[in-house]
This record gives structure tokens, sequence and C-alpha cells, in this order.
């Protein structure tokens, strides 16, 4: 069965640290995501991305924040200078189509820890 | 206004019992619900979509809406132990969805 893959499932790093994120789509789907859940919180909408740009984003997703899809299957989430507060676990998810014709597929999470 | 509520539990049960988790929403002209099922350290999981008023039913599951009281509800018939999960119903917003804030639900052997 298809499914979204994310990379590292884990990262540590130090407050100010440049992180980037890594997820394999699955592979006919064409709206990609990334979601964030901070520890015992709900899962929140960063950005949307269809057609090789942004579709949506939230107030979460700031200057800080950068998508980008470097070729036809990896769809990567960057954190310029990452902040203690962006410790929590990042969602990738994909769909083949948004709103009532999507159901969203999501990855296993990356962990992001930062001290 | 939060656009979807849901009580955090956590809802504890023994096995075999009839599970009701449940959501409310503040828009009435929202149609389209899910429910996601999350386990511990996981990404959330599709188990139904349900469109509008009425019942929808998939094995063990049911999901239902009420538009007039702007209720969702998921019914789990003969809960097991695997179905301790935290549980999501979200709705989509414009080209992204919106979760509730989840049900932590354990069913005890």
């Amino acid at each position: 069965e298809p499914e979204v893959t994310q990379t590292p499932s884990h990262q540590v790093t130090q407050m100010g640290q440049e992180v980037i994120l890594r997820c394999v789509p699955i592979s006919n789907h064409l709206y990609f995501y990334w979601y964030r859940q901070i520890l015992g919180q709900k899962v929140e909408f960063l950005v949307s991305f269809y057609n090789n740009e942004i579709s949506e984003k939230s107030e979460i997703f700031d200057d800080q924040f950068s998508v980008e899809r470097p070729d036809g299957s990896n769809f990567t989430l960057k954190i310029r200078s990452t902040k203690l507060e962006d410790s929590a676990m990042y969602f990738c998810a994909s769909s083949e189509g948004t709103g009532n014709t999507g159901e969203l597929f999501f990855g296993e999470g990356s962990r992001l820890t930062v001290l | 206004q939060k656009e979807v509520e849901q009580d955090p539990g956590p809802l504890s049960v023994p096995e075999g019992a009839i599970v009701s988790l449940n959501c409310t929403y503040s828009n009435s002209a929202f149609q389209y619900f899910m429910w996601y099922r999350q386990y511990s350290r996981k990404g959330p999981e599709l188990l139904m979509y349900t469109y509008s008023s009425g019942n929808k039913e998939d094995g063990r599951f049911t999901a239902q809406v009420d538009k007039s009281s702007k209720y969702i509800s998921l019914f789990i018939r003969d809960s097991q132990p695997s179905d301790s999960a935290t549980y999501l119903c979200a709705r989509p917003k414009g080209q992204n969805f919106v979760f509730g804030p989840g049900t932590r639900l354990s069913v005890l052997p």
C-alpha cells in the first residue's frame, strides 16, 4: 500500500540552527501539506502546496519557514533559525484532491527537539 | 471561535463496550466531516468520512452527523484494546483541513 514517508524520524538541534525535514508524498497525489503537533496539543495546519507553489499557509508559517519540492518526489520543510517553541512533531501529508474530494494521508512524523 | 471542539478525555472503557465519541462544530454550513485515529507517536489515519446528515457505517464504526444540533458522533461497537488511540474529528477548510483537539480513548482488556 502506498504511503507517505518522512525523514528523519527524530532530530535534535540547537536553538538558532537550520533544520530541513523531508517527505516523500504518495506518487499520484497532487496536494501536499505540513502539519505540526506540539506534545499534548492538537494537530495544526502549517502550509499546503500545489502545482509547485504554496496554496495556503497559517499564521504559524512565518518567514522562518519555507517549503520546497526540489524534484518530482521530495517535499521539504525548512526552518531557518529554530526556536525552543518549534519543538514538536511535524507531519507531512498528501492527498489526491482537496476539501470534499481529498482524503489526507499522513506520514509517521518527524520529531523535532530544539535545545 | 473554535471551529471543531471535542472533549479531550481520557475516556476509559472495558473491552466489548460501545464507545461514543463526539464533536461539536460552530458553522451550520459545514457539511463534510472526517474521523481520524491517531496512535501514540504516529500520524493520524483516516477512519471514515461523512457528508451532511445521517449515518455511515463501516464494520464496527458508525459515523453520525446531526446538523440541527451541529453534533458529530463516532460509535465503536465491541471495542477492542487495539482501538486505544486518540480520535480526531476534522473538516475541510479551503485547501486544507481543520482538526479538533482529539479524544483519548483507552479500551481496557
